[in-house]
C-alpha cells in the first residue's frame, strides 16, 4: 500500500533555530495537511494545502510556521524560530479526496 | 468549536472479548467521521471512515456506527486479540472548511492473552 514518508524520524534542536521537516506524501494526492501531537495530548491541525496554496489553517500556524511544496514530491513544514513549546510530533497526512486521511509516522522534535 | 471526546480513556480486556470504544463529538454539522488506530510512538492509521449520511462502516472484525443527531460514534471490535492493543482514536471532519479533523483524546486498548 502506498505511504506517506516522513523525515527525519526524531529531530533535535535548540531554542531559537531553524528547523525543515520533510514529507513525501503519496503521488496521486491533491490535499496535504501537518498536524502536531503533543505528547498526553490531542492530535491539531495545524495547516491544509492545495493547489500549491495554504487552505487553511490554525490559530496555533503563526508566522514562526511556512509550509512549502518545492518540488512535485516534498511537502514540507519549516519552524522558523523554535520555541520549547513547539517539541511534539510532527505528523504530515494526504488525501486524494474525500476519503481516508493517510498519515506519516511522524517526526518527534525536541527542542531543548 | 467541534470539541470531541472518547470515553474511556483507557480500557483492558481479557483475549476473545468483544469491545465497544466510544466517541461523541459537539457539534452534529459533520462531513464525516474516521476511526483512527496508533500505535506507540507511530503514525496513525485510518480504520474506517464514516460519511454523514451513512449510519455504520465495516471491516473485517470492526464496526463503527454514527448518529450525527446524537453526536455518537461508536467502534466495536469483535473477539479482541493482542495484536489490537493500540490507542484508538476517533476525528471528525466539520461540514464547512478544508479538510481538517478534530480529533479525540483517544481510548488506549489492552487485549490481556
Amino acid at each position: 500500500e502506498p505511504e506517506v514518508t516522513q523525515t527525519p524520524s526524531h529531530q533535535v534542536t535548540q531554542m531559537g533555530q531553524e528547523v525543515i521537516l520533510r514529507c513525501v506524501p503519496i503521488s496521486n494526492h491533491l490535499y496535504f495537511y501537518w498536524y502536531r501531537q503533543i505528547l498526553g495530548q490531542k492530535v491539531e491541525f495545524l495547516v491544509s494545502f492545495y493547489n500549491n496554496e495554504i487552505s487553511e489553517k490554525s490559530e496555533i500556524f503563526d508566522d514562526q510556521f511556512s509550509v512549502e511544496r518545492p518540488d512535485g514530491s516534498n511537502f514540507t513544514l519549516k519552524i522558523r524560530s523554535t520555541k520549547l513549546e513547539d517539541s511534539a510530533m510532527y505528523f504530515c497526512a494526504s488525501i486524494r479526496d474525500n476519503e481516508k486521511l493517510f498519515f506519516g509516522s511522524g517526526t518527534q522534535l525536541s527542542v531543548l | 468549536k467541534q470539541e470531541v471526546t472518547q470515553i474511556p480513556a483507557a480500557l483492558s480486556v481479557p483475549e476473545g472479548e468483544n469491545l465497544v470504544l466510544n466517541c461523541s463529538f459537539t457539534d452534529s454539522a459533520i462531513y464525516n467521521l474516521q476511526w483512527f488506530r496508533q500505535d506507540p510512538g507511530k503514525g496513525l492509521t485510518s480504520l474506517l471512515l464514516i460519511q454523514s449520511s451513512q449510519r455504520e462502516q465495516t471491516s473485517g472484525r470492526l464496526n463503527a456506527s454514527l448518529d450525527k443527531s446524537s453526536g455518537r460514534s461508536t467502534l466495536y471490535i469483535a473477539a479482541s486479540q493482542p495484536g489490537d492493543s493500540a490507542t484508538y482514536l476517533c476525528a471528525v471532519r466539520p461540514w464547512t472548511g478544508a479538510n481538517n479533523l478534530f480529533f479525540g483524546t483517544g481510548t488506549r486498548l489492552t487485549v490481556i492473552p
